[in-house]
Order: structure tokens, then sequence, then C-alpha cells
């Protein structure tokens, strides 16, 4: 089966410019998630999906950041404008129960 | 919401037993993991243990798991230099969340 793939790799972007994540899970993974892991810490959860609507968004900082998963399946993650404590990897997991998440390579940004 | 704790830091010699150690609060975690993530690389699936199990062998890998204290232990046995990384415990709660501590990095020395 194929694993859940992101895109860019790598980015990275001057403050205040604007980027975008993209993710497309496992098939038939109904839950995805994006996940930002900073330098030295542990992934902190920013959205969770159920299909095409949102589960828990608590952690995202939306002044700046914003998500959508049409038609439920690929997702897009935009950071606008961005600082730079943004600099961080962006995790994209899927998951078709409780138990069974698939982690994507993930896409590290730089913003300088 | 669920909060994992982990200690930041273990260092043990090649052929030695690492033992890593979680804490989380959300009693009603159904499933616990353990993920590797080496150096520039992404989040390696270990191994997972359902809430109603004590304990869970994978050939050199034991989880055990204390649900009355909210305890989870991962246990390598013969550690090689190939299992220095980060370790983090994650747990899944409500809505399916799944949270993560803050890592566990084990440095296998010779």
């Amino acid at each position: 089966e194929a694993g859940v793939a992101q895109s860019p790799r790598y980015k990275i972007i001057e403050k205040r410019q604007s980027v975008a994540f993209w993710c497309n899970p496992i098939s038939g993974h109904a839950t995805l998630y994006w996940y930002q892991q900073i330098l030295g810490q542990g992934p902190k959860l920013l959205i969770q999906f159920q299909n095409n609507g949102v589960v828990d968004d608590s952690q995202l900082p939306k002044d700046r950041f914003s998500a959508e998963r049409l038609k439920g399946v690929d997702s897009t993650l935009k950071i606008q404008p961005a600082k730079l404590e943004d600099s961080a990897v962006y995790l994209c997991a899927s998951s078709l129960q409780s138990y069974g998440y698939t982690f994507g390579s993930g896409t590290r940004l730089t913003v300088v | 919401g669920e909060d994992v704790e982990q200690s930041l830091f273990l260092s043990v010699r090649e052929g030695d037993s690492s033992v890593i150690n979680c804490t989380y609060t959300d009693s009603s975690s159904t499933y616990l993991y353990w993920y590797k993530q080496e150096p520039g690389a992404g989040l390696q699936l270990l191994t997972y243990i359902f809430s109603n199990m004590d304990m869970k062998q994978d050939q050199r890998l034991t989880v055990l798991l204390n649900k009355k204290d909210k305890h989870l232990s991962l246990r390598i046995a013969d550690t090689q230099t190939g299992d220095s990384a980060i370790y983090f415990c994650a747990a899944t709660g409500t809505a399916s969340k799944l949270t993560f501590g803050t890592g566990t990095r084990l440095q296998v020395t010779l």
C-alpha cells in the first residue's frame, strides 16, 4: 500500500511570506492529521480532519494558519504570513481507525 | 487535554538493556505507542499496546503498561548502536487524537 505523500520535502522562505504544504493520505483513511514538530520537541497536533470536517483545531494559530481537506482526500496547510518561530517539520498522518496511524516524511520549513 | 511526559536523555552501553519511561494523564487513552525517530528522518512506529493489556513483547522490544499509574515503558534488549535515536511515547485519547511526549534521546556507547 502506498504511504502518506507530502510535498514539498523542504522549503525556505522569508518571514512574512506565504507557504503551502500538501498531503495525500492513504486511500480510504478517513482521518487526517497535521502535526508541527519544532526541533528538539515532540510533534504537536495542529488540526485533525474526519473526512472533510474538522474534529480538532484547538492548537492551530488561526490568525496565520489555515487548512482544508477538499472532498475528504488531499489536504493543504497554509501559513500566511510566516514567522521565524514557524520553522519546523510539518508532518501529515492518516488513520483508518483509532490505532492505525501512518506518517508521511514531512516538510521541513525554514523561515529566515 | 492529554499530557505525555518522558525523560529527555538515556545513555546505555552496547549490549545492555535500555528502559525508556513515559507517563500520561488521560485514563481513557485506548492505545499507547512507541515511535523511533532518527536524525532528519520521519517517525517510525515501533510498537503499540492496547489499554487492556499489561505487556507486549516483539523481538527485542518489551512494552509494559501500568494503567493504574498511567505509566508506560519500553525495554530494548541487547541495545545496539543502531538503536541510537529519539524515542517518542504517544497516547490516543478522545476522538482518536494522538498526543506525543517530548521524546527521549537514547545514546548507545561502545
